[in-house]
């Protein structure tokens, strides 16, 4: 079945490291996306992706880097300058922008 | 910038009555406005997209109808039932914005049987 896997579900981050969330999608969408959600609140985009080898800084980037090498993925660093990690973090991927995005289940991320 | 909203925050129905649900943005200049469902601790499922150009969708029970003069969106669950709790959050994309999706925080809702 084609669909988006994100790992790991959970991760726990120390003080001052850097931790690397995954995205795969085998859909062959060309657009893939990371959003940050909190408690109460709906989803805020943080990078985009239009195609291969090229992203956009989302409405909250500071703190986070991702890579676009290859079609089928899209990693997220939450870096030791992101000074309040803890969220749910989901990826999305589309065809192309304006159409139906489809979503992974997400990882939590927490400070240990 | 525009800004979604979702009133009210927490919704309980009992099982069998028809759920509303709002949605309002501040931009009218939008592409398209979609609806998803979020099970606790789970991604989002797309369950209608409207086009600017459109009116209202439909998909089974569910219908969901667009003004964008107005800034209003609204889906309707007809006859609700248990499997219709979960968090329903709608998203615009602006017409400058390249599937850029604006969220509003969600209606929690519970059906109880």
């Amino acid at each position: 079945d084609g669909g988006i896997t994100q790992s790991p579900k959970y991760l726990f981050r120390k003080e001052g490291q850097n931790v690397t969330l995954s995205c795969e999608q085998n859909l062959n969408h060309d657009a893939m996306y990371w959003y940050r959600q909190d408690p109460g609140q709906g989803l805020r985009l943080i990078y985009y992706s239009q195609i291969v080898n090229d992203f956009q800084k989302g409405d909250i980037a500071e703190g986070y880097s991702v890579s676009r090498e290859k079609k089928e993925s899209f990693p997220l660093t939450v870096t030791s300058a992101q000074k309040n990690p803890t969220a749910f973090y989901l990826c999305a991927s589309s065809s192309e922008g304006n159409q139906p995005q489809h979503f992974g289940d997400g990882t939590r991320l927490s400070i240990l | 910038k525009q800004e979604v909203t979702q009133i009210p925050a927490a919704l309980s129905v009992p099982e069998g009555e028809n759920l509303v649900l709002n949605c309002s943005f501040t931009d009218s200049a939008i592409y398209n406005l979609q609806w998803f469902r979020q099970d606790p601790g789970k991604g989002l499922t797309s369950l209608l997209l409207i086009q600017s150009s459109q009116r209202e969708q439909t998909s089974g029970r569910l219908n969901a109808s667009l003004d964008k003069s107005s800034g209003r969106s609204t889906l309707y669950i007809a006859a609700s039932q248990p499997g219709d709790s979960a968090t329903y959050l709608c998203a615009v994309s602006g017409t400058d914005s390249w599937g850029k999706l604006q969220f509003g925080a969600g209606t929690q809702v519970v059906v109880t049987p």
